[in-house]
């Protein structure tokens, strides 16, 4: 069974195009991420939902849209997409107010923009 | 701000040694500290989640310390395997009202060599 899964796992494109990135976990966690890893293998935080509220936006451009139509699923939507967009992202899911709140990541997106 | 650094960036090792990854962070306020593999292409595995509270955490082959006042952490894998080579990357968590946020190291890539 999968815990976090994110679809497309490949997505390459065109500058200037929107695309969006998918997420569901089914760990039955409250909180949500979305990493993003540059071409340097650098993992950065990008944004934290819990219980569909934004909890935190790291100085993300607003090209960047993440959306959570429930707990188990959190999309990234991105317009007008740029070179310096490629990367992979990576989501993660965890369970707040535990002991531990131990991060579960999915198996990563990767983005090439053309 | 917290940053997160791992000495060495790279580490290569015959089969059979012990293999010493170090992480250090620079706000000690952490809430906990994850070790986590991630092989080439691939998502996250979690190896190792330490409390902050925590002196150590054990799992088969892998050992991690955590030294919270002296913003330290090592991991330790005895007796290395080829299957051991990949990225192993630390992250702390810290806990704050505007937001768990979860920060990466660089990463330690890692060579075992048969």
């Amino acid at each position: 069974d999968t815990a976090v899964s994110q679809t497309p796992k490949y997505l390459v494109t065109q500058m200037g195009n929107d695309k969006s990135i998918k997420c569901e976990q089914n760990l039955g966690h409250d909180t949500m991420y979305w990493y993003k890893q540059d071409s340097k293998k650098f993992l950065k935080i990008m944004f934290s939902y819990n219980n569909k509220e934004l909890i935190i936006n790291e100085t993300v451009p607003n090209r960047f849209s993440p959306k959570s139509p429930d707990k188990a699923h959190l999309n990234l939507h991105i317009n007008s997409l740029e070179l310096g967009d490629s990367a992979v992202y990576f989501c993660a899911s965890a369970l707040s107010g535990v002991s531990g709140r131990k991060q579960y990541f999915g198996p990563g997106t990767r983005l090439t923009v053309t | 701000k917290q940053e997160v650094t791992q000495i060495p960036a790279a580490l290569s090792v015959p089969e059979g040694e012990n293999l010493v990854l170090n992480c250090s962070f620079t706000d000690s306020a952490i809430y906990n500290l994850q070790w986590f593999r991630q092989d080439p292409g691939k998502g996250l595995t979690s190896l190792l989640l330490i409390q902050s509270s925590q002196r150590e955490q054990t799992s088969g082959r892998l050992n991690a310390s955590l030294d919270k006042s002296s913003g330290r952490s090592t991991l330790y894998i005895a007796a290395s395997q080829p299957g051991d080579s990949a990225t192993y990357l630390c992250a702390v968590l810290l806990i704050k009202a505007a937001g768990n946020k979860l920060t990466f190291g660089g990463g330690t890539r890692v060579l075992v060599k048969p």
